[in-house]
């Protein structure tokens, strides 16, 4: 059963970049045809679609966040990474990865995320 | 950016019907995406596509779409159910962009 697994600094100061990997187990991350997606929450908020990289290799972000986003696979490590430059205490939230179902069928477009990692906290201080 | 936009909190009685509902202009042509998410936890997927549910999950959740409005809908609530629920569909700004509703949550009586 595939599972994921993020992992990077949980405390991070202000104007510097945040770096998280997820790690792939129980399948590889170029098989299938998946795509992976970052995902974060700030305390008590809701979900926010930070973006994802298609299993071609496109990226796509929240044009909120895309000036400061990257996202990357590593397939020879069988993870995938994001990196927010510049943070701001408004960065601080739990953070989630998520491997993406993106596909058509006939005329109908499929995009769901079905399975996620347990989440990593960072913090933006000083 | 388009917006998904859902009533905050909602309440059932224990075994009865609830329906969760999103709205916004991009589920005109395209379908949500349905998150359970319990405190401390990861979400769930739930629903995806026109009513499909990934194994697992109980076939008291149902999904449907009319216009500008996605709908989870519950029945006969357990409560395990208990949870805050987020949709998630395309943004109408561009192709390969997405939107995660406002989030709602549930109370089981």
């Amino acid at each position: 059963q595939l599972q994921l697994q993020e992992s990077g600094s949980g405390l991070v100061k202000p104007s510097q970049t945040l770096s998280l990997t997820c790690a792939v187990s129980g399948g590889s991350i170029s098989s299938g045809g998946y795509s992976w997606s970052w995902i974060r929450q700030p305390p008590g908020k809701g979900l926010e679609w930070i973006g994802y990289i298609y299993h071609s290799g496109s990226t796509y972000y929240n044009p909120s966040l895309k000036s400061r986003v990257t996202i990357s696979v590593d397939r020879s490590k069988n993870q995938f990474s994001l990196k927010l430059s510049s943070v701001t205490a408004a960065d601080t939230a739990v953070y989630y990865c998520a491997r993406v179902c993106d596909f058509w069928s006939g005329s109908v477009s499929y995009y769901y995320m079905d399975v996620w990692g347990k989440g990593t906290t960072v913090t933006v201080s000083s | 950016s388009s917006e998904l936009t859902q009533d905050p909190a909602v309440s059932v009685a224990l075994g009865q019907t609830v329906r969760i509902t999103c709205q916004g202009d991009s589920l005109r042509s395209y379908y949500a995406s349905w998150y359970q998410q319990k405190p401390g936890q990861a979400p769930v997927l739930v629903i995806y596509g026109k009513n499909n549910r990934p194994s697992g999950i109980p076939d008291r959740f149902s999904g449907s779409s009319s216009g500008n409005t996605a709908s989870l809908t519950i029945t006969g609530a357990q409560a395990e159910d208990e949870a805050d629920y987020y949709c998630n569909s395309r943004d109408s700004s561009g192709n390969h962009l997405y939107v995660f509703g406002t989030g709602t949550k549930v109370t089981v009586l």
